[in-house]
């Protein structure tokens, strides 16, 4: 499979716990993405690399989620602390020119 | 920034008639409108997408439509299908494909048989 994978699908976590996710994109796309989608609403942006480099972060992306991307292939995103209000599946996708591609995403639930 | 709007949220069709789901967007400066079709369960599929210098796209039974001076755009399925039953999401991005996509809420479609 060359697509865009997530790892873990699902994660359940106790509130106050920290949390990794992982994204390995598309092998040759350099710019990779990562998305918040709540149950009925579309993908909410939260941040993206150009290889390496975060080039954006959406004030979404608050001071207790961090994202990596260390090597300019998979990232990792961290939610430290997590909050009820984190529970949401969390999207990665990678583009090279035209077009987003999008991974199975990781969903989150805070308990 | 840029917000888009959908309209209808939710869409049943016979099998076989058509769907249209239409999206407007605020930011004069996006120039770029791809639509994802979701499944339950799935992260978003790019089915078809637009640039501005663009006025209309057909594949196969899907076909867009862009009004770059109303920034209206429009997703046509033509004979749908009960696969086509999915969520639709329109969305949009400036200066360049590359930059982040600014999604629509949108749209869940079902195609009774």
């Amino acid at each position: 499979d060359t697509g865009v994978s997530q790892n873990p699908r699902h994660k359940i976590t106790k509130r106050g716990q920290n949390v990794t996710f992982r994204c390995d994109p598309i092998s040759e796309h350099n710019r990779l993405y990562w998305y918040r989608q709540t149950l009925g609403q579309g993908p909410e942006f939260l941040t993206y690399f150009q290889n390496e480099a975060q080039l954006e972060k959406s004030r979404l992306l608050s001071d207790r989620f961090s994202a990596e991307r260390p090597k300019g292939s998979f990232s990792t995103l961290e939610i430290q602390r997590t909050e009820q209000g984190d529970s949401a599946m969390y999207l990665c996708a990678s583009s090279l020119e035209a077009g987003s591609f999008f991974g199975q995403g990781t969903r989150l639930t805070v308990v | 920034g840029e917000n888009v709007e959908q309209h209808p949220s939710t869409l049943s069709v016979q099998e076989g008639d058509s769907a249209v789901i239409k999206c407007t967007y605020s930011d004069s400066a996006s120039n770029y409108f791809p639509w994802y079709k979701q499944e339950l369960g799935k992260g978003p599929q790019l089915i078809i997408d637009i640039r501005s210098n663009v006025g209309e796209k057909k594949d196969q039974r899907i076909a867009v439509t862009l009004n770059k001076t109303a920034k209206h755009f429009s997703l046509h399925i033509t004979e749908t299908q009960p696969e086509d039953s999915a969520v639709y999401f329109c969305a949009a991005s400036g200066k360049t494909s590359y930059d982040k996509v600014i999604f629509g809420p949108g749209t869940s479609l079902s195609v009774i048989p």
